[in-house]
């Protein structure tokens, strides 16, 4: 069965500083596929990246990179030089191509970027 | 522009009634899935469909019932509503055939709440 660890519930840091979020996946599938969304105060889920199973390369976009390490199971979020918009609750998700198109969640991990 | 809607936004209804929320989507995506979030268990999977007339129960589909009789709709009904159903509800698409592992986007959610 897969099954997504976010460890982290909660981080705290302050403007421009870097965090990571750590994200820990289990499936026995050997194709799969990670997201992360991240979800505002406001409530709604964006999507924010989807990586497959055969696609290591590490990924930036803007502020934001990701690490996918197939050999730790781990899909790490990074933002850097964080800012106050970037405080959400983020979750990292996983989905098996053998059970279809069904999403995993981890518990997810609030951000709040303080000024 | 496409998109996903759900109705109502907010919801309080009492217990043993029937609930009904709507979500549509515009972008004429095979899949739609019907997930719930509550404090410490992220998003988790009720029902989901695959197309007109399929429906497929997910981790926590006790309680509820889907039915697809067009592409663009998944309604969900709670049959007789209980306490432990309040909860934000969120509705997904993706463009996939027969499951396959496409981003899915969400709905804004509706607020349950069940007194």
């Amino acid at each position: 069965a897969q099954k997504v660890t976010q460890a982290q519930t909660e981080i705290s840091v302050v403007e421009k500083e870097d965090v990571t979020l750590d994200c820990v996946y289990e499936t026995r599938d050997t194709t799969y596929y990670l997201f992360w969304y991240k979800q505002p105060p406001s409530g709604e889920l964006v999507f924010l990246i989807r990586r497959n199973s055969f696609d290591e390369q590490n990924e930036i976009s803007g502020r934001y990179s990701w690490n996918f390490q197939k050999s730790t199971s781990s899909f790490n979020f990074t933002i850097t030089a964080s800012q106050v918009v970037d405080s959400a609750v983020y979750f990292c998700a996983l989905s098996e191509e053998a059970a279809g198109n069904k999403l995993t969640f981890g518990g997810g991990t609030r951000v709040l970027v303080k000024p | 522009d496409a998109e996903i809607t759900q109705s109502p936004r907010h919801k309080i209804t009492e217990t043993g009634r029937q609930v009904t929320l709507a979500c549509h989507q515009t972008w004429n995506h095979n899949n739609m899935f019907w997930y719930r979030q509550d404090l410490g268990h992220g998003l988790r999977l009720i029902h989901y469909s695959y197309g007109v007339q399929d429906t497929n129960k997910g981790e926590v589909s006790d309680g509820y019932s889907v039915s697809r009789s067009n592409t663009e709709d998944l309604p969900l009904t709670l049959e007789s509503a209980a306490s432990s159903q309040t909860s934000v509800y969120f509705c997904a698409s993706s463009e996939g055939t027969s499951g396959t592992t496409d981003t899915q986007y969400f709905g804004p959610g509706t607020r349950l709440t069940v007194l």
